[in-house]
């Protein structure tokens, strides 16, 4: 079946603007994460949806970063005024419901590199 | 958080040659994860493994959850084995906390 999906690709930015990067998690997934990797800080969990809960939102760096979740499948990044350190990779994962055995092995998408000029 | 250690850091090997990565752990967890990061960033499952072993073709892996360990061996190197190797823990459906990787070059 299909795999997480993430786009854009690449998004290039001037410092100051927002940016909005998708994540569509594997159809019937109820977890949702979403990561970075840059290279001074290797690979740091962001933010996390569980089914209809509240997100985890302990890894977000600062206030200009956020995210939602639609529907309780896709889900959304926005990264407001950017700034030349947010340059990343920026991963999503989304793993299976509870009553799987593998209830939370996860599954990541291709990511999105974001340079901020 | 959790605290994952990867050793060694870099490996070199030759083709044809065996390897094996290890992951410590600092805590009780109930997911354990080894990636394979390709030389397009992409993280591919190898082994979802919170205890006990696995094996998948040449790639094996064994958790010993109780002394807080993991080992992921290769056998019989190829060229497209190369790129990072991640060692992932996490407690319950939580987050995942990353090792810092091992990476892996073959050389023919």
């Amino acid at each position: 079946g299909a795999g997480v999906s993430q786009s854009p690709s690449n998004k290039v930015t001037e410092k100051g603007k927002d940016v909005e990067l998708r994540c569509d998690p594997i159809s019937g997934h109820t977890a949702l994460y979403w990561y970075r990797q840059s290279l001074g800080q290797g690979l740091e969990f962001l933010i996390y949806f569980q089914g209809n809960s509240a997100p985890d939102k302990s890894g977000l760096p600062s206030d200009r970063f956020s995210a939602e979740r639609t529907g309780g499948s896709v889900s959304t990044l926005t990264i407001q005024r950017t700034q030349q350190e947010d340059s990343a990779v920026y991963l999503c994962a989304s793993s299976p419901p509870w009553a799987e055995e593998s209830y939370n092995e996860q599954f990541f998408g291709p990511g999105t590199r974001l340079t901020v000029l | 958080g959790i605290q994952v250690e990867q050793s060694p850091p870099d490996l070199i090997l030759q083709e044809g040659a065996n390897s094996t990565l290890r992951c410590n752990f600092s805590d009780s967890v109930n997911n354990l994860q080894w990636f394979h990061q390709n030389p397009w960033g992409q993280l591919i499952n190898l082994f979802y493994i919170p205890s006990g072993t696995k094996q998948n073709g040449r790639l094996s892996a064994t958790t010993v959850a109780t002394e807080r360990y993991s080992l992921l061996y290769i056998s019989s190197s190829q060229t497209t084995d190369s790129g990072v190797y991640f060692c992932a823990v996490a407690t319950g459906a939580n987050n995942l906390f990353f090792g810092t990787g091992t990476r892996l070059t073959v050389i023919p």
